[in-house]
Formats: structure tokens, sequence, C-alpha cells
């Protein structure tokens, strides 16, 4: 079956350094990635999503690419601000079965510091 | 833009009781869900609905009811309340390109 692997629970970060965050994936078909955000007290909300054309999708100064040698959508930022504390979640799509269903992984807390 | 509403936003319940948990979304989608949100455990499906009257189950459907009466609405119920169980569940809409809207969530504590 589908699974999404997110290997870090918890990433600490100063303002203005990088960002990248783990997502690696196993699927049966061709999959569709997302990054989900989810700030204190709030909804999740969609950050990114694959492009089945190989674009790389960006929002909010992030970007991710989508690796299919390396079944990867590592999200990435080139410098974190304050506002990015949340907790992300990389899901997967299977375009080739029940393309209804997202499986999410276990999500990477995101703490930026001053 | 559309909303999905959850109530209650909070739900106290006892154990072994049954709770019943709402949800209402104004996209006018088609497809709805039902995820419960543990720390350190993600995201995890318990129901989904592709149309009116259509449920299919989860990976954590056991426990678990649903029903999707109207294309707006789409409930949960606990069937049976565990002890000291906390939890969030969220609700969500989509069409069929998978960009799923989240409601800010129910939060359920069992005593």
């Amino acid at each position: 079956g589908d699974s999404v692997t997110q290997t870090e629970g918890l990433v600490t970060l100063t303002e203005g350094l990088p960002v990248m965050l783990n997502c690696t994936y196993q699927s049966t078909y061709s999959p569709f990635l997302f990054w989900y955000v989810q700030h204190l007290n709030e909804a999740p909300k969609l950050l990114l999503k694959s492009f089945t054309d190989n674009k790389r999708p960006e929002h909010q100064g992030f970007h991710a690419t989508l690796h299919k040698s390396s079944s990867s959508f590592h999200l990435q930022k080139s410098s974190a601000q304050l506002s990015d504390s949340a907790l992300y979640y990389c899901a997967l799509s299977d375009s080739g079965g029940s393309n209804y269903k997202l499986t999410f992984g276990k999500g990477t807390l995101l703490t930026v510091t001053p | 833009g559309g909303i999905i509403t959850q109530t209650p936003k909070f739900l106290i319940g006892q154990e072994g009781q049954k709770l019943t948990l709402k949800c209402q979304q104004n996209f006018n989608h088609d497809t709805m869900y039902w995820y419960r949100q543990d720390s350190g455990k993600g995201l995890r499906l318990i129901y989904y609905s592709i149309t009116e009257n259509d449920l299919q189950k989860g990976d954590l459907s056991e426990g678990y009811d649903a029903s999707r009466e109207k294309k707006s609405s789409f409930s949960l119920t606990v069937t049976s309340a565990q002890k000291n169980e906390m939890a969030v569940f969220l609700c969500a809409s989509s069409i069929r390109e998978n960009t799923l809207y989240f409601g800010a969530g129910t939060r359920l504590s069992v005593l």
C-alpha cells in the first residue's frame, strides 16, 4: 500500500537559515505529492502540490521537487522566517488507484527561533 | 470562497458513550473526509464519502460510523468512547484533484 515517511518529528532552526523537511514515499502507481501546513490553532491548508509536467511548485518562498528516482518530495526554503513555525505534513495521492484518498505522513513540527 | 464548519469545537464524553461529530461545507464539493489527528501519528483517514449516501472506510474505521445524507454534510459517530481518549477530528472536502480543504477540528476528551 501507499505510505509517506517524514523522518524528522521536530526541527528547530534559527531565523534566516535554510529549511529542508524530508519526505519520501512508497506508491504502486505514479502519485501526486502534497505539502500541507498547519499553524497553531488553525486548520491544515495546502502549501504545495506536485505537477504532472515536472515543474517545480513554489509558494510563499517554499518549493519542492518530485524526484521519482529516489521517491522523494523534500520541502525547501532558502531563509526561514519566524512565521514559518508550524506543523508540516507531506501527503500522497495515488493517481492509478483510488485517487480520492490522501495518505499523510506523521508530520514535522518546525520551530523557528530568533 | 467556501468554508467548512465543524461542530462542536470541543466535546467531552464519558467512557462507553456514543458521540456524534458534525461537519458542513458550502464549497459544493462531492468528496468529504474524516481524519483523526494524534500527536506524532499524523492524519489518519477514518471515513470518506465520494458523493451523497456513499461511505468508504479508511484505515481507522473500526469504532466509528459515518453518515452522508446530504451533499453538504458529513457526520461521524464514535460508537463507544474509550476512557482517557484525546484526539482532534478533522473534516475535509475536495474536488477530484485532491486539494483538501479542512475544518478547524473537533477536540475530543473522554473522562
